[in-house]
């Protein structure tokens, strides 16, 4: 079965700063995606960013970067130049293939001004 | 074009009391999932929709709960009897394809805030 681990449920970060959110899992996939959700107070789950298990390159999306480091199975979100609005809670998610996603416990990420 | 949308966006009801949450996935995505988030905890998987089937209805916690999907669109939660520990946020997200590859991002709503007193 999938499994996600996100061992820091908080995490603060300057204004503008860089800010790395750790996400490893667990899978016996040998072809699978890794997603990233933002969830600011509003509730909403927000799709920031995907990875494929056998792209070559990490994913970028603007501010948003995986750095993925497939044989140590992480998928760590590193936000640049962060900003307030970037306050939220993060998710690490991987699919259970035909079925459902499988999220980690979070991250509560809050940027100091 | 629209994404995900849910109703009632609060519903707050009577212990015992039926309550039907809906959500109308985005248009042609073909899997629909539900999904329920208490306060300050993780998301916690109940049903998924591949079309109008439910291949596997053991996420959800008890038989109160139950689901369906019409017209591959659709899809109503219904609670019986409620109680105070289904107090929680309802949400529910579609994929084109229930698959692998970025074509199975799920897309989320709003969710529905549900307080049982």
């Amino acid at each position: 079965a999938q499994k996600i681990t996100q061992t820091q449920p908080g995490m603060f970060v300057q204004e503008k700063e860089a800010v790395t959110l750790d996400c490893t899992y667990d899978t016996s996939d040998q072809s699978y995606g890794l997603f990233w959700y933002k969830q600011p107070s509003s509730g909403e789950m927000i799709f920031l960013i995907y990875q494929g298990s056998y792209d070559e390159q990490n994913a970028t999306e603007g501010r948003y970067s995986l750095n993925f480091q497939k044989a140590r199975k992480s998928a760590n979100l590193v936000i640049s130049a962060s900003q307030l609005g970037d306050s939220a809670m993060y998710f690490c998610a991987i699919p259970n293939y035909g079925q459902n996603f499988v999220f980690g416990p979070g991250t509560r990420l809050s940027v100091l001004p | 074009g629209a994404g995900v949308s849910q109703s009632p966006s609060n519903k707050v009801t009577e212990k015992g009391k039926d309550v039907e949450l809906r959500c109308d996935p985005i248009s042609g995505h073909t899997a629909l999932y539900w999904y329920r988030q208490r306060l300050g905890q993780g998301l916690e998987f109940l049903i998924y929709f591949q079309g109008n089937s439910a291949p596997d209805k053991s996420g959800l916690p008890s038989d109160r709960f139950s689901a369906e999907r019409t017209g591959e669109s659709v899809s109503t939660l219904t609670i019986q009897r409620t109680q105070q520990e289904d107090s929680a946020v309802y949400l529910c997200a579609s994929s084109s394809v229930l698959g692998r590859g970025r074509q199975e991002t799920q897309y989320f709503g709003p969710g529905t805030r549900l307080l049982v007193l």
